[in-house]
Parts: structure tokens; C-alpha cells; sequence
């Protein structure tokens, strides 16, 4: 059982746009900032939004991130079948004083 | 370029221990930034196991702290997990990573090693 709760897969058409929640709490998310990362098969994670919104370099704008209250959003759009993967939110949970991740949602572009 | 390596055996008896060390190359540990150590089940999600900095203060799971003991060796240039008393439950790909500021221990990982799956078996 994840600490952050994330949706176990969301699908799309190419072309379209996604969204990924990751819901937490006060101690998580509600005081700390959000970060995805990005599994493609057999690899290691990638960052792909850090700081609630940013994007490390190299990584394009249609991966956008937004935080509301103790809530989580990665936005992908214009999808393409390279984006099929394992997307991650995480975040530092100060009660715990330790890194925790959500269960991870498996994006299918269809 | 910073690159990690994850090495150490790729079978452990149950009750025994679990050792794997990272090599950073590219960047000194010693010049900044928590080293963290995730795992994954197969098939599963991402765990956080615990963080390390070059003086060695260290974050631990909660869940996982009695059992685990990270350290870290800036004359190698690495750092190592150590896990005691393995169940079939702690059986998974360990992976090593850079968090990416060089001293809050909150921000997130900006550079990983490949993986190494470490399987739990007699």
C-alpha cells in the first residue's frame, strides 16, 4: 500500500492529452513539493517534473505538473506511443522524515 | 556527465544479508547531495529505502529502518546498502541515485543507475 494513491492506468488515444492524479496528505504533498518520474520498459526513472511544475532540461512542454492542496497532477498531451510507460509521483513526507512514491499508473497510448 | 553503478552479488539466502554498493562517476560525492537508494518488486512500485550524505547523515524508511544500514566511502566514490535478515518479500531491482540539490535531502532524484536485481532464494 503507496503512501500517495495514484490511479493504476489511464489510456489514450495519440494526439491527446492525459492526466495522472496522485493524491496524499498534509505530512506529503500538502507541505512539500511534487516530483514524476517517467519508467519507460526495463529502464531506470526518469525526472520528469520537479518542484510541483519544472521541467528538467531536455524534457518537452507537453509534460506539464500542478499541486492543489494535497493533490497531484502530471498533464501529457499531444501523446505519442513513445510516451507508454510507468509515470511515478513522489514527494518528502516530514511525518515520516523519509521519501515516499505512489503505486505508479501505467499509461497506455492506444 | 554523473553516472551510477549499482554492484553486489545477484543472489541472497534468505536470513542472510543484502550488500550493494554504488560508484558515482562524473561528480564527487563529497561535493554535495543526498545518495538514495529505491527499490521494485517485480511488477511492482517504486520503494524509497534511505538517503545518505557525504557526512554521513542519514534518512531511513520507517519500515525498513531496524534492518538497514547505509554508509557511504567518498575515498571510492561510492556508497553502499546493507540489508539483514532478507525474506522472499525483499527480493527486487535496487537502484542508487543522485538527489538533486546539493544539500536539501526533500528533492527529488535527477540521476539513477541501470538497476540491479537482486532475487532472495535458497
Amino acid at each position: 500500500q503507496s503512501v500517495l494513491t495514484q490511479p493504476p492506468s489511464v489510456s489514450a488515444a495519440p494526439g491527446q492529452k492525459v492526466t495522472i492524479s496522485c493524491s496524499g496528505s498534509n505530512s506529503n504533498i500538502g507541505n512539500n513539493y511534487v516530483s514524476w518520474y517517467q519508467q519507460l520498459p526495463g529502464t531506470a526513472p526518469k525526472l520528469l517534473i520537479y518542484e510541483n511544475n519544472k521541467r528538467p532540461s531536455g524534457i518537452p512542454d507537453r509534460f506539464s505538473g500542478s499541486k492543489s492542496g494535497t493533490s497531484a497532477t502530471l498533464g501529457i498531451t499531444g501523446l505519442q506511443t513513445g510516451d507508454e510507460a510507468d509515470y511515478y509521483c513522489g514527494t518528502w513526507d516530514s511525518s515520516m522524515r523519509g521519501g515516499v512514491f505512489g503505486g505508479g499508473t501505467k499509461l497506455t497510448v492506444l | 556527465q554523473v553516472q551510477l553503478q549499482e554492484s553486489g552479488p545477484g543472489l541472497v539466502k534468505p536470513s542472510e544479508t543484502l550488500s550493494l554498493s554504488c560508484t558515482v562517476s562524473g561528480y564527487s560525492i563529497s561535493s554535495g547531495s543526498y545518495w538514495g537508494w529505491i527499490r521494485q518488486p517485480p511488477g511492482k512500485g517504486l520503494e524509497w529505502i534511505g538517503n545518505i550524505y557525504h557526512s554521513g547523515d542519514t534518512y531511513y524508511s520507517p519500515s525498513l529502518k531496524s534492518r538497514v544500514t547505509i554508509s557511504v566511502d567518498t575515498s571510492k566514490n561510492q556508497f553502499s546498502l546493507k540489508l539483514r535478515s532478507v525474506t522472499a518479500a525483499d527480493a527486487a531491482v535496487y537502484y542508487c541515485a543522485r538527489v538533486s540539490h546539493p544539500v536539501i535531502v526533500t528533492a527529488p532524484f535527477d540521476y539513477w543507475g541501470q538497476g540491479t536485481l537482486v532475487t532472495v532464494s535458497s
